[in-house]
């Protein structure tokens, strides 16, 4: 119950394209999730995050919508460019329990082709 | 604002030694996280501190210990390493109790290879 289940794990984009990589949860008491983005040798990095009270939260190019009755979440990437290639967690927390435990997704490797 | 630092960026050790993980968090930010992060398992969590408490802990065996020191700087300890503690170890801080108001924010980690 404490999974967060991504796909896809591999995704190549047109510059240009949109980019969308999906997240499922179990957890209903899960109440944060983020989306973090990683470049190789780099720590995470927030990119977004959304709380389910909300159902679509942008900044810039990036776009989450969430889905509370599906346990659904996702990333879009509007306009992808190849500086956004990358690898890709959603994750999420119960913040009653401690927001820093995050349970992550398995990650998606998004490549953009100029 | 510096960010997260962690040291050492990289360390090869053998089965059965054991290794300390330094991080120094944010200034300002009394909350440090630790995860592991492998190819297999991907991001965990291992355990957060916060005023020098441990206030969370993931599944882990004890081997893995923590401590959070008086200026919230923290590290980390794996005794009779095993070659799967083969991972980067990322370090993470935030302000308060994390989440939508405070999110954590990562270090580049470091990378403990075990033979």
């Amino acid at each position: 119950q404490q999974q967060v289940k991504q796909s896809p794990q591999s995704l190549i984009v047109q510059k240009g394209g949109i980019s969308i990589i999906n997240c499922a949860y179990e957890n209903t008491a899960f109440d944060y999730f983020p989306w973090y983005q990683q470049f190789p040798g780099k720590g995470p990095a927030l990119l977004i995050a959304i709380r389910p009270d909300v159902s679509e939260k942008k900044e810039g190019r990036f776009t989450i919508s969430f889905n509370k009755s599906a346990k659904q979440f996702s990333l879009h990437i509007m306009d992808s460019q190849p500086g956004d290639s990358a690898t890709y967690f959603c994750a999420a927390s119960k913040t009653s329990q401690g927001a820093q435990k995050l349970v992550f997704g398995q990650g998606t490797r998004l490549t953009i082709n100029p | 604002k510096a960010g997260v630092t962690q040291t050492p960026r990289y360390l090869i050790k053998t089965r059965g030694q054991q290794v300390t993980l330094s991080c120094s968090p944010i200034s300002g930010h009394r909350s440090v996280s630790w995860y592991q992060q492998t190819p297999g398992q991907g991001l965990q969590f291992l355990f957060e501190y916060f005023s020098e408490t441990q206030r969370n802990k993931g599944n882990f065996p004890g081997r893995f210990s923590g401590r959070q020191f008086s200026n919230s700087r923290s590290e980390m300890n794996v005794s009779t390493l095993e070659l799967g503690d083969s991972a980067l170890y990322l370090c993470a801080s935030s302000f308060g109790t994390g989440g939508y108001n405070s999110p954590l924010h990562f270090g580049n980690g470091t990378r403990l290879t075990v033979t």
